[in-house]
């Protein structure tokens, strides 16, 4: 069956400081990858998708950026994080169009 | 472009009373519409979907929806509400033959005793 894992659960980072989120999949080949952020009354915006090694898409202008150096790994970073960049993020996977995403338990990053 | 609109950000019912969270929708092209519901620090479960066919369909826990081309909506409702379904609930859609998905912001259910 497939997994998706996502860490770390919780993160404190300073200002100013750089980011690394890793997020993998397992049981699947080939997946549609996504990294979304959820912030307080704010829904879910999707950040950036993949549809395969090295093809990134940016949904938002922001401090962040998306790697997708093996098929089924997915990594959102920054260089120097802002305030603005706290909230819960979430990496998911999907198959084919039409199917559900897969969510990891996601990430709370708190930026101090 | 793709939109989700849910109206009311937060939602309270007495348990036992009936449950309807609104989802609106813009798609330029026939949509893939979901029901997602998230509980406390933990990621998103799907609750039903619609693709093609029936326009109504039913989930897990006992909800369903139903896709209302002429109103472009898809509304989620429970019969009877349980203290358990209090929870956040999430309105999504994707083109057909689209890689995005694009969310909601969420409508809030509270559930009374």
């Amino acid at each position: 069956s497939q997994t998706i894992h996502q860490w770390p659960a919780t993160l404190v980072q300073p200002v100013g400081s750089p980011l690394s989120l890793e997020c993998t999949v397992e049981g699947t080949s080939n997946p549609n990858l996504y990294w979304y952020r959820q912030a307080a009354g704010r829904g879910l915006q999707l950040l950036f998708y993949s549809v395969g090694i090295g093809q990134i898409s940016s949904e938002v202008p922001q401090n962040l950026s998306a790697s997708r150096p093996q098929d089924r790994q997915f990594i959102l970073s920054s260089k120097k994080l802002l305030l603005s960049d706290s909230g819960f993020y979430l990496c998911a996977w999907r198959g084919t169009t039409n199917e559900k995403l897969f969510f990891g338990s996601g990430t709370q990053l708190s930026v101090l | 472009a793709q939109s989700v609109t849910q109206l009311g950000s937060h939602v309270s019912v007495s348990e036992g009373a009936l449950v309807l969270l609104r989802c609106n929708y813009s798609s330029s092209v026939p949509p893939y519409l979901f029901w997602y519901v998230q509980y406390p620090n933990q990621g998103l479960q799907l609750l039903l979907k619609y693709t093609t066919g029936a326009t109504l369909v039913k989930g897990i826990n006992g909800f369903e929806a139903e896709f209302k081309k002429s109103e472009t909506s898809f509304h989620l409702t429970k019969p009877s509400a349980h203290m358990s379904d209090a929870a956040e609930y999430f309105c999504a859609v994707t083109h057909t033959g689209g890689f995005k998905t694009i969310f909601g912001a969420g409508t809030r259910l509270f559930v009374k005793a």
